[in-house]
């Protein structure tokens, strides 16, 4: 079965750091693209960044709310996705989720969130 | 960027209704269109993708339709458990970029 669990979220003040885990298992973990989601309280959903695979570079691409400030890393051996968020900002707050890019670009599979807040 | 709107913003069902729900791109997308359901408390699910190929065990009361900027979602049979919000996606070019959803609630 195709799995994906988010971890790391919590509670962190306005210009803190905070890193997020997204463990996969069922799947070839290291072919795949892998994307990072988020939804605010209450709000849509926003696409926050993707990280392609080893024969792609492990290139990335961010949204522009979230450039220069959170990276976006793998660890194929562990199967494992990372978002290193970084001056987090109010408006940061949100459940997260790591997404599997498919092989025909689309979403497939996402993880079941994680909630980070920032508040002092 | 490519902006996506969706129609209507929410809208009240019976069951056993069909419903459709449609998304405009601001520009071509080809069919690069995706469709995700979200229930209350929960994580996005994967509905179609391509315009109007179904995911893997998403049943055939879901259908897609559309290419380069106007696209639908219908569903059959409004059952309970179809109540939920739909959002759409463009995923051709970057930023992707999310509808703001359509809410299906009960009448």
């Amino acid at each position: 079965e195709v799995q994906l669990v988010e971890s790391g979220g919590g509670l962190v003040q306005p210009g803190g750091s905070l890193r997020l885990s997204c463990a996969a298992s069922g799947f070839t973990f290291s072919d795949h693209y892998m994307d990072w989601v988020r939804q605010a309280p209450g709000k849509g959903l926003e696409w926050v960044g993707r990280i392609r695979n080893k024969a792609n570079s492990y290139s990335t691409e961010y949204a522009a709310s979230v450039k220069g400030r959170f990276t976006i890393s793998r660890d194929d051996s562990k199967n494992s996705l990372y978002l290193q968020m970084n001056s987090l900002k109010t408006e940061d707050t949100a459940v997260y989720y790591c997404a599997r890019v498919s092989r025909s670009s689309d979403f497939d599979c996402w993880g079941q969130g994680t909630l980070v807040t920032v508040s002092s | 960027d490519i902006q996506m709107t969706q129609s209507p913003f929410s809208l009240s069902a019976s069951v056993g209704d069909r419903v459709t729900i449609t998304c405009r791109a601001s520009q071509d997308i080809s069919t690069y269109l995706a469709w995700f359901q979200q229930k209350p408390g929960k994580a996005p699910k994967s509905l179609i993708y391509a315009a109007s190929s179904l995911q893997s065990g998403v049943p055939s009361k879901f259908s897609g339709s559309g290419s380069g900027t106007d696209f639908s979602l219908t569903i059959i049979s409004l059952q309970p458990e179809d109540f939920a919000t739909y959002y759409c996606q463009q995923y051709k070019t970057y930023p992707l970029v999310f509808g703001p959803g359509t809410k299906v609630d009960i009448k």
